[in-house]
């Protein structure tokens, strides 16, 4: 099946540093790939759709000058946290979409966890 | 615009007891459905989907018709296991899947 990876797995920074999180798509091409971010107990909120080639949108409420999206290749797409605060601490899930047999279906990384100090 | 609603967690079983865990959707047309599950620390799985109306998916023991004439996608499981504690999530058709709280389901011994 699909497979979505995520690096790294989890991270510990200083605040005001800055933390790139990769997301690849393993076994396929993905045009669109998505970032959520969740709080404990909590659901996924989507931040932005990441389009290879272009730029990223941005769901409202969404910093895209905190939250830097790059969609360089059809299989990675970078989450670039910068200056990072406390308050930045979550759980970050990336997915993609995948085409197959005119069936569009998202497939999610394992999620990056973030803290910051 | 296309949307879910799903029923709110948390929900407590023993084990091998029946789950259930309804979800509704609104949509326009008849687009694929998804559920997906999220174990502790984890990511989003998918878990089953459905392309058209009557479809059942089906994984790990986990069933969800398509049914067209109520718009629902309930999630069910004869015989839960400690292992199924988990979120689970009923996503809504097409678009960027908003997400709603999911599930939780937690199994006891």
């Amino acid at each position: 099946g699909a497979v979505v990876s995520q690096h790294p797995s989890w991270v510990i920074c200083k605040s005001g540093t800055s933390v790139k999180i990769e997301c690849r798509s393993l076994d396929f091409q993905a045009t669109t790939m998505f970032w959520y971010r969740q709080f404990p107990k909590q659901s996924l909120m989507l931040m932005a759709t990441s389009n290879e080639g272009s730029k990223a949108t941005y769901e409202q409420g969404v910093e895209k000058d905190k939250f830097l999206i790059n969609h360089a290749s059809l299989t990675l797409s970078t989450l670039t946290v910068t200056s990072a605060h406390p308050e930045d601490s979550s759980f970050y899930i990336c997915s993609a979409s995948y085409l197959a047999g005119g069936l569009k279906t998202q497939y999610f990384g394992p999620g990056t966890r973030l803290l910051v100090l | 615009g296309d949307s879910v609603t799903q029923m709110e967690g948390p929900v407590t079983l023993s084990e091998e007891a029946f789950l259930t865990i309804n979800c509704t959707y609104t949509a326009t047309g008849y687009p694929s459905l998804f559920w997906y599950v999220q174990y502790p620390g984890e990511g989003l799985q998918l878990l089953l989907k459905a392309t058209k109306a009557d479809d059942k998916g089906s994984n790990k023991g986990f069933e969800a018709t398509y049914r067209k004439e109520t718009t629902s996608f309930h999630l069910e499981k004869g015989s839960v296991q400690v292992s199924d504690s988990a979120v689970y999530f009923c996503a809504p058709p097409r678009g960027k899947l908003i997400f709603g709280q999911g599930t939780e389901l937690s199994v006891k011994p």
